[in-house]
Order: structure tokens, then sequence, then C-alpha cells
């Protein structure tokens, strides 16, 4: 049982560059969110998911697209990337509330 | 909406000594609260959570929580901490609507620096 998969573990991107960030579960998750996590900010929703072709906001959204068309897949798309898109990012999922989240082991994206 | 502050970004504290990390949260409706594990270079994990019940709950490596409503709190303790419990703990909130995808709002971090 794999848990929370994503890829990549790190990246290096230059301004204006776009690409994916993998996420997957085998836990058949009806909920998935992913987060950003800077210094000294704690974890901050971009996008969520309640179930396939379901996905909605988070508090910073701006810069990212999501999809859901599996249950298993939930990519996270950066457009055009940009310095202030450096962080760690964590995919998450959850069958509920009362079970909480888990997590990946993120991917550290730097843009330069 | 739901905030989340944890009064400490750092807490350094000897090996075998008590701990308590702070967590304050405001919310309008009822929510779960969780406090998640982060080692070096690691995801997070989930330490403890209260959803409803008895006030107190416990993790399996010694840490307890306890929930106060009236002080909208969720301070984590241990009365004995061990050099392998350097790590970020984060307290989190749970919007338990299924509209919102149960959302996780999260606190900014305490860092735990135990010292021989």
């Amino acid at each position: 049982n794999a848990g929370v998969t994503q890829t990549p573990k790190f990246q290096v991107l230059k301004t204006g560059q776009s690409m994916t960030l993998q996420c997957a579960q085998d836990m058949n998750h009806e909920y998935m969110s992913w987060y950003r996590q800077d210094p000294g900010m704690g974890l901050r929703l971009i996008h969520y998911s309640v179930g396939a072709g379901i996905t909605d906001q988070g508090e910073v959204p701006n810069g990212y697209n999501v999809s859901r068309s599996t249950t298993e897949d939930f990519p996270l798309r950066l457009l055009s990337a940009a310095p202030s898109q450096t962080s760690v990012y964590f995919c998450a999922s959850s069958y509920g509330g009362y079970y909480g989240y888990t997590f990946g082991s993120g991917t550290r994206l730097t843009v330069v | 909406a739901q905030s989340v502050t944890q009064l400490d970004s750092q807490v350094p504290v000897f090996e075998e000594a008590p701990v308590e990390l702070r967590c304050n949260y405001s919310s309008s409706v009822s929510v779960y609260l969780f406090w998640y594990v982060q080692y070096p270079n690691q995801g997070l994990q989930l330490l403890l959570k209260y959803l409803s019940g008895s006030t107190l709950v416990e993790s399996i490596n010694g840490f307890e929580a306890e929930f106060n409503k009236s002080q909208t709190s969720f301070h984590l303790r241990k009365p004995s901490v061990h050099i392998s419990d350097t790590a970020e703990y984060f307290c989190a909130v749970s919007d338990p609507g299924k509209a919102a995808g149960n959302k996780l709002t999260f606190g900014g971090g305490t860092r735990v620096l135990v010292k021989p």
C-alpha cells in the first residue's frame, strides 16, 4: 500500500516555464488537496477536490490549475512559473474529516 | 473563515523535560482538531485528533492534547521529551462539511528542538 505518491521530489524551473506536479493515491480516498508550505506560514490550501470531476479553489489558487479525472490522480499544473511559487508542495488525501488527511512526501520546487 | 494561531514559532527544550505547544483557533462552526508532526525533510504525519467526546486525546508516543471549547484551544503536551521528538508540529482545524472537502486550515507551525 503506497499511500500518497508525489513526483518529482525536486524540480528547478525557469521563470515562465510550465510544469505538472503529479499526485496519486491508492486508498480510494474521495477527498484530495494540494498545499504549499512556506517558512512561518504553515501550509496553505491551493486547490481541493471532493471527488472525481469536482474541484474547487482554496486559499491561494492563483497561478495553479487542477483537474480530477479519476479517483486516484490529482495533478497540479503551474501555468507560468514565477519566483513567488518557490515552495514545498504537498498533496494529501482523505476518506473524510473524521480520518484526517494522509500526506505525500512533498515536491520541493525552485523557480529561478 | 477559520483561522489557527500557534503562539510559539520555536520551542527549545531539554531532553526529559516537559513541553507544551499552544494552539488557538477561531471558527463559527463545530470543527475537528488535529495535530500533525513533520520530521526533517519529510511529509506531515497525523499525531492525534479530536472529534467529539472526551476532551483529552492521546497519541501512541506519549503526546496528549486537550480541547477547551470555552478558550477555543487545543494545546499539545508531552511530560518528557526525547531527542527524536525534534520536529515541527502543526495544529489544524477541519471544516467537516462535505461541500468544503473537509478542508484543513493550518497554524504557522512550532519548531521543537530537543537538546541533550
